[in-house]
């Protein structure tokens, strides 16, 4: 299986800061790559998927890039409704594996 | 609009059995592959099991592999879970996930259900 690395597991920051999210794959995935959001209680939230294609519906202070093994997640300027857990997928094969999460709260 | 509501969860021993089921619409339920993924209590994402629009094709996670039956009934737009065997790893909040287009990428997402597997 391929396994998925996110860092930080957590961070703090202000509203108003650029938030940046690294996971990496333990081999190659070229861009299938998928970022999600979750809040307390409630279900994922599809944010970007192939590396960098923004999901209809999500604000575009969320950006993703890389390809390969490195991947990042981006929110630009971090808003009140940001602070969430947010996860990375790898579906370049079966079974399609989850990051551990980061958790963004407010500092 | 598309919506997914799981039912079957609950407390059960370990080595028994539950089955889960996940009522859909708002969608042509034939022609998607569904997923059912899991979440440990307070802990990350784990895909379970996916099955194709016409439940021909189905994957399994290596940690539920010969214990859970993942299946479909297009006439009723409902997918299940059948688990057998159950350990208390197993216990998790079970999501039904249905995919934008293929099979993985989750745009939708049900409430979740919850099993607990203790003594």
């Amino acid at each position: 299986d391929i396994q998925m690395t996110q860092s930080p597991s957590s961070l703090s920051a202000s509203v108003g800061d650029r938030v940046t999210i690294t996971c990496r794959a333990s081999q190659g995935i070229s861009s299938y790559l998928n970022w999600y959001q979750q809040k307390p209680g409630k279900a994922p939230k599809l944010l970007i998927y192939a590396a960098s294609s923004l999901q209809s519906g999500v604000p575009s202070r969320f950006s993703g890039s890389g390809s390969g093994t490195d991947f990042t997640l981006s929110i630009s300027s971090l808003q009140p409704e940001d602070f969430a857990t947010y996860f990375c997928q790898q579906t370049y094969n079966v079974p399609p594996t989850f990051g551990q999460g980061t958790k963004v709260d407010i500092k | 609009e598309v919506q997914l509501l799981e039912s079957g969860g609950g407390l059960v021993q370990p080595g028994g059995s539950l089955r889960l089921s996940c009522a859909a619409s708002g969608f042509t339920f034939s022609t998607y592959a569904l997923n059912w993924v899991r979440q440990a209590p307070g802990k990350g994402l784990e895909w379970v099991s996916a099955i194709s629009g016409s439940g021909g094709t189905t994957y399994y996670a290596d940690s539920v592999k010969g214990r859970f039956t993942i299946s479909r009934d297009n006439s009723k737009n409902t997918l299940y879970l059948q688990m057998n065997s159950l350990r208390a790893e197993d216990t998790a909040l079970y999501y039904c996930a249905k995919p934008t287009s293929g099979w993985y990428i989750i745009d939708y997402w049900g409430q979740g259900t919850l099993v607990a597997v203790s003594s």
